[in-house]
């Protein structure tokens, strides 16, 4: 069925390093792909997107990479920040044509990114 | 502009106990979604709505129930309480067109625990 995943469940890193958070993807169908940050005890908060027809964005200190040859997306965060430690998800949701949009996204299980001072 | 909002924040419930989660958006979202997560994982969906009046299940809708009597409210409703249903409970809206897919808005969540 579908899915999707992230490669590893905890991610450690010195503050100032850069971060590379990883996810799988199954679906070959799915459009649209965007990472999430969840801080403890808040709902997940919108980080960046990308569509399938591109391989690369970048917005404030974080960058999405799409690689859809071997269907995986990563999320790199640059000069990472205490701030920075959270739960990040991807999810992948196909563009619906027509008037059967849903919007509907798949959650993958996230990635517990640990800052150490 | 609060976005989404959910009440209550915490409840703990008895096994049959029923009760209803709150949610509101003020973004005029006609699209809105109800995720349960259970601990170290992902969100599942339980329930949907593309508009007022029109509701639909997700993936996990068993011993639930939603509403969309207006576009801002999106009720959901747990009938005869399960400790499987221990759980916390986000809200999500979005704004949607045809031919587009658009990013989820997700409210602070409920959470709930089933004794």
């Amino acid at each position: 069925g579908e899915s999707v995943g992230l490669h590893l469940p905890t991610l450690s890193v010195q503050e100032g390093d850069n971060s590379i958070i990883n996810c799988a993807y199954s679906n070959s169908a799915s459009d649209y792909f965007i990472w999430y940050k969840q801080e403890s005890g808040k709902g997940p908060q919108f980080i960046i997107d990308i569509r399938s027809n591109m391989d690369k964005r970048q917005g404030q200190r974080v960058t999405v990479l799409l690689n859809k040859t071997v269907k995986h997306l990563s999320l790199q965060i640059a000069a990472t920040q205490p701030g920075d430690s959270a739960v990040y998800f991807c999810a992948e949701g196909p563009i619906d044509h027509g008037s059967s949009n849903t919007g509907k996204l798949i959650f993958g299980q996230g990635t517990t990114l640990q800052v150490k001072p | 502009n609060a976005g989404v909002t959910q009440t209550p924040k915490f409840r703990i419930l008895k096994i049959g106990q029923s009760m209803t989660l709150q949610c509101t958006q003020d973004m005029n979202h006609n699209y809105m979604y109800w995720y349960r997560q259970d601990p170290g994982m992902g969100l599942k969906l339980i329930y949907y709505s593309v508009g007022a009046g029109i509701t639909d299940k997700g993936e996990v809708p068993n011993g639930y129930n939603v509403s969309r009597s207006t576009t801002e409210d999106f009720p959901l409703r747990l009938e005869l309480a399960a400790p499987s249903q221990t759980s916390v409970y986000f809200c999500a809206s979005s704004s949607l067109a045809v031919y587009f897919t658009d990013t989820q808005y997700f409210g602070p969540g409920t959470r709930l625990t089933v004794l």
